[in-house]
């Protein structure tokens, strides 16, 4: 009875690398979320994915961000030439359907040097 | 857009003590989530409240959402060490997405 699985849970880039970050729902669960958390800060909402559809992508930045849904594997949200602002708790979180609960994974770390 | 303010920003008790927090929106929200986290981790669901003026429990933690819709108050009773942590209250209406408030920062003083 798996929970909201991410990885990795510590990702080091460099300014202009891609990163990758991955997120497996709970089982039975077809809504994923990602979410950024800066330092002292609270979760800002980035996207909203329903199996291969992006429901609401209005807090994900329009150049460098995209975020994918696909029918078999894991949600993914990738970040493309990071720069040192990327730096941040990426969580994602996934619920049965839109508007319920979500339960978050552990997050990934990422740090751009 | 919706904002949601939670006061206050940090707590220090002594153990034992009670705890209340709250959360009030500018807009109205037909969901209200309490999530707690700790350090490294990512936000784990404690309560959920889906109508005006629930008032709903889970151990020593009682949660309620106000019947004007737009807050919603966390108790603890009698803390202990493991509730160290910070408080995040949340919203939705209809099937948006969730909206996160800034956090309460709870300090347990020996």
């Amino acid at each position: 009875n798996a929970g909201v699985m991410q990885n990795p849970r510590h990702l080091v880039r460099r300014r202009g690398q891609e990163a990758r970050l991955r997120c497996s729902p709970m089982k039975g669960h077809s809504h994923v979320y990602w979410y950024r958390q800066l330092p002292e800060e609270g979760l800002k909402f980035m996207v909203y994915l329903q199996k291969e559809n992006i429901i609401d992508e209005s807090g994900m930045p329009k150049e460098r961000f995209s975020a994918e849904f696909p029918k078999e594997g894991p949600s993914i949200l990738r970040i493309q030439q990071v720069v040192r602002g990327d730096s941040a708790a990426y969580f994602c979180a996934s619920s049965p359907g839109g508007g319920e609960k979500l339960f978050f994974g552990s997050g990934t770390q990422l740090s751009v040097l | 857009g919706q904002q949601l303010n939670q006061s206050p920003q940090s707590m220090f008790i002594q153990e034992g003590e009670d705890v209340s927090m709250n959360c009030t929106s500018s807009s109205i929200f037909n969901t209200w989530l309490w999530y707690k986290q700790d350090p490294g981790e990512g936000p784990v669901l404690l309560i959920a409240l889906y109508k005006a003026g629930e008032l709903t429990s889970n151990g020593r933690l009682t949660a309620q959402f106000g019947i004007t819709r737009k807050d919603s108050f966390l108790n603890i009773s009698a803390s202990i060490p493991s509730d160290v942590g910070i408080y995040f209250c949340a919203g939705t209406f209809g099937n948006e997405k969730l909206t996160f408030g800034t956090g309460t920062r709870l300090t347990i003083i020996p």
